[in-house]
């Protein structure tokens, strides 16, 4: 079945530092891609998407570009906030052309210290 | 915003007693979902539906049904809660390009 790998952390950054969070999926066909964050207590927002291969998403200064000859879905920003400090996911939908249930990485804790 | 409520919010229970989870919307999405958060997991896919009365199972349905009689509200039934499904439960409408999908606020769900 369909699954997603990322660096669960914490991954601890200082404020300005470049960020990449890698995600790595195994789904057949051509899934769509996201990114979503988690601030402490609140629910998630999607951060950005991809639906096919070489397409770049991108949202508040967050970037990631579909890769499908890596199976990559990696997440970029050039100068980090400590308001960044948060849960990010990875998630994919599969390729069946259904509106299944995301696939969900297990999230990978960001901490930006001042 | 994609106009979600989850109610309620936290509840706290014993073990063996049934408990109902409500997730409404107000935008008349066809595709809703229930998920379940814990740490070292992930989300995790309960049940979703795709229409009034059509329901599917997810990954992990076990001691978990779901009730759809209207389009705006999605229900989660715990049967018999049990410590395992301690846990935080989201419910969530798919829209857009891609199957993008968009979250309620979450219920916390303690069962003692």
């Amino acid at each position: 079945g369909d699954s997603v790998t990322q660096m669960e952390g914490p991954v601890t950054l200082s404020e300005e530092a470049f960020l990449t969070i890698n995600c790595t999926y195994t789904a057949t066909g051509y899934p769509s891609l996201f990114w979503y964050v988690q601030y402490p207590g609140e629910g998630l927002q999607l951060l950005l998407k991809a639906t096919k291969a070489d397409d770049k998403g991108s949202n508040k200064g967050f970037e990631a570009t579909y890769r499908k000859e890596t199976t990559s879905f990696h997440l970029e920003k050039g100068s980090v906030q400590v308001s960044d400090s948060a849960v990010y996911f990875c998630a994919l939908s599969g390729a069946g052309g259904g509106a299944d249930g995301l696939t969900f990485g297990k999230g990978t804790h960001l901490i930006i210290q001042p | 915003d994609a106009g979600i409520t989850q109610s309620p919010r936290h509840k706290v229970t014993e073990t063996g007693t049934p408990v109902t989870l409500r997730c409404h919307q107000t935008e008349n999405h066809r595709y809703m979902y229930w998920y379940r958060q814990d740490p070292g997991h992930g989300l995790r896919l309960i049940h979703y539906s795709y229409g009034v009365k059509d329901t599917d199972k997810g990954e992990v349905s076990d001691g978990y049904s779901v009730s759809r009689s209207k389009t705006e509200d999605f229900l989660l039934t715990l049967e018999s809660a049990t410590s395992s499904q301690t846990s935080v439960y989201f419910c969530a409408i798919a829209r857009g390009q891609g199957n993008e999908q968009f979250f309620g606020p979450g219920t916390r769900l303690t069962v003692l």
